[in-house]
């Protein structure tokens, strides 16, 4: 199915250091969610966003809903070892039915100590 | 949040034989989705479970090569049939709660065909 364009792919970070990540489509979404998956773990929901604009917090995370609704960025401040993984946006579609999602390709975290 | 369960977390299996996965939920939920990520990959979403009728399935996935059932709304089982080294992924159950619009993962069940 179609992938958001997810970027970086790939992030090495010295620990303390701020990260930030964005997912764009060409597509209209009426949903942003993005996920964390550890090593052999399902996707965990970091953050759930739901109107254009909307900027939401979850301790050092921040993500946005773009007002254009086409895209969604994360943030994660003041980064530590245990932020390793790999991050996950996924979109829900406006014309979209069964509440099926679409995911980004994901950006796969490195910290180092 | 949802608590999913799924069994088994892992297995081995030998070319040709089938596996079913079990995916079961704390609590009622409305919607029931089976996922499968590749190796290195992305999240692909494999069907819709519906309770008491036929999955819905996506392009490229079809009913006798992943038999989905869904008796209630807190259990479903996906059936990997026939398989080839092809199938080795992660298996993933997500489900959708009513009034939250959030979708939730289960941890996952890694799929090794030899």
């Amino acid at each position: 199915g179609q992938q958001l364009n997810q970027s970086p792919q790939s992030m090495f970070i010295q620990e303390g250091e701020d990260v930030s990540m964005n997912c764009t489509s060409s597509s209209i979404f009426n949903t942003w969610l993005w996920y964390k998956q550890d090593p052999g773990e399902g996707p965990v929901l970091l953050i759930a966003l739901y109107k254009a604009g909307e900027l939401t917090s979850n301790g050092r995370l921040t993500a946005q809903f773009g007002i254009t609704r086409k895209d969604s960025f994360l943030n994660i401040s003041a980064s530590i070892p245990s932020d390793v993984g790999i991050y996950f946006c996924a979109g829900r579609k406006v014309e979209t039915s069964g509440s099926r999602l679409t995911f980004g390709e994901g950006t796969q975290l490195t910290v180092n100590p | 949040s949802a608590v999913i369960s799924q069994k088994p977390s892992r297995d081995i299996c030998q070319r040709g034989t089938s596996l079913t996965i079990q995916c079961q939920v704390d609590s009622q939920v409305t919607m029931m989705f089976w996922y499968r990520q590749q190796p290195g990959q992305s999240l692909t979403l494999i069907a819709t479970a519906n309770q008491g009728s036929e999955a819905t399935y996506e392009s490229g996935f079809v009913i006798d090569k992943f038999p989905i059932s869904r008796p209630n709304l807190t259990f479903s089982t996906l059936t990997v049939s026939n398989m080839s080294p092809e199938d080795s992924s992660i298996y993933l159950c997500s489900v959708v709660r009513a009034a939250y619009n959030e979708q939730f993962f289960g941890p996952g069940t890694r799929l090794t065909v030899l």
